[in-house]
This record gives structure tokens, sequence and C-alpha cells, in this order.
């Protein structure tokens, strides 16, 4: 069965730094496209970061500089570090394998609230 | 970056009716390569992740009810909920995988009337 946990999420002052880690089971990171998508409370669906099977990474424009995608191949997770966060990117931030043809698997999310 | 726009925002059916939701991308995303439209639909319940039901425009994830059909090309396309459960009322986003950065439209809430 294919399951993703994420862990990091909690609360950062503005500016400050957070790793979130996905830890993955029932398949292997290293041979799939591994993203990562948040949503702010109440709002949609941003994607943020993918990181492909040849180690190859994208990351949108709004994290791009500050956001760092990686992958452990070895403990099979998947590793997002957030820098200078900020007031807008409090959300719930999910990790998920996307297919090449949809985001079939998802975690539950871990809530970053960034405030003062 | 491709824009996906989608209507209406919000959208009430009476049970067993159908509900339609309609997406628009701001450029052509059919994928030359296999002919087929790079786009896929996602169904959100409160508190839970999306649930991919639809990819390549009109085909239909493993265990996603038949009343749920995707269709459309180019830059238009719908999906139909072809008679409303009330286990269907949530929040649906289409998604175009084309080209990253990958982008969502801005999701559809789908309620009972």
């Amino acid at each position: 069965e294919v399951q993703l946990v994420e862990t990091g999420g909690g609360l950062i002052q503005p500016g400050g730094s957070l790793r979130l880690s996905c830890i993955a089971s029932g398949f292997s990171v290293s041979t799939n496209y591994m993203t990562w998508v948040r949503q702010a409370p109440g709002q949609g669906l941003e994607w943020l970061s993918v990181i492909f099977s040849g180690g190859s990474t994208y990351y949108a424009d709004s994290v791009k500089g500050r956001f760092t995608i990686s992958r452990d191949d070895s403990k099979n997770r998947v590793s997002l570090q957030m820098n200078s966060l900020r007031g807008e990117d409090t959300a719930v931030y999910y990790c998920a394998r996307d297919s090449g043809a949809g985001i079939k698997d998802w975690g539950q999310g871990t809530l970053v609230t960034v405030s003062s | 970056d491709i824009v996906m726009t989608q209507s209406p925002d919000s959208l009430a059916v009476s049970l067993g009716e159908r509900a339609t939701i309609n997406c628009k991308s701001s450029q052509s995303i059919l994928n030359s390569s296999n002919k087929k439209n790079s786009l896929a639909w996602y169904q959100q319940k409160p508190g839970q992740p999306p649930k991919l039901l639809i990819y390549w425009a009109f085909t239909r994830e493993s265990g996603v009810p038949d009343r749920f059909s995707g269709s459309g090309s180019g830059t238009d396309f719908t999906l139909t909920i072809s008679s409303l459960q009330a286990e269907d009322v949530a929040v649906y986003y289409c998604q175009q995988y084309y080209r990253t950065p990958i982008t969502f439209g801005q999701g559809t809430r789908l309620e009972i009337k």
C-alpha cells in the first residue's frame, strides 16, 4: 500500500526556516516524480516543486530561491527546505507522488504557520 | 505560466441531477507526443487531501464511479457528474501537467440544492 507521511510543520516566525520531510512507503521515491503542493487556509491548491526520478528539480516562482526540494533514496524520503518564510507561506503542505499524468497519491499534509 | 480558469466558482445541484464544471486553459495543453490533453480533475473534501478523479482529460482513475466523466480538448474542458450523490459534495479542481509550473484552477465548490 502506498503511503506518504509528512512531518516538520509547525509555528515559525517570519524570516525563519523550516524543513519538511515526507517518508514514503509502498514505492521508491527514486523512481518516481515527487512533488510538494500547498493549500493556504480556505484557499485553493498551489503547486510548489517537483523532483524527477533523474534528479532534476523545478519550482514555482513564488518559492524559487527560498525553497529547496531534495531526496534521500536510502531513507525513501523527500524533503522541502524552506527559508526566508513569510506570512503568505502559511498553509497545509502536501507531499505527493506525481505519475506524470496527474497526482495519484497524496500525504495527509502538515500545517506550517508563519507568524510572530 | 499556463493559467487555468474554472467556472462557475460554486454550483448547487439537486440530488440525482447533472453537475457540470468547466475549465479553460490559457493555451493548448495538447501533448503532441501522444495526442492527449494534459488535464486532470481532482475532488477535495473538507480536511482531506485531493483525490485524483480524471487524467488525460477523460481517463477515469481506478475506483472512481462512472458517474464522473471528463471531456474537452485544446483549451476547454468539462467535468460532468451525471447523477449527483450526497457524497459528491466537495471542491473540484482542474490541473494542467503539460509543463511546469504545474497549475491548478481556482476550484469549484459543489453543493446540494
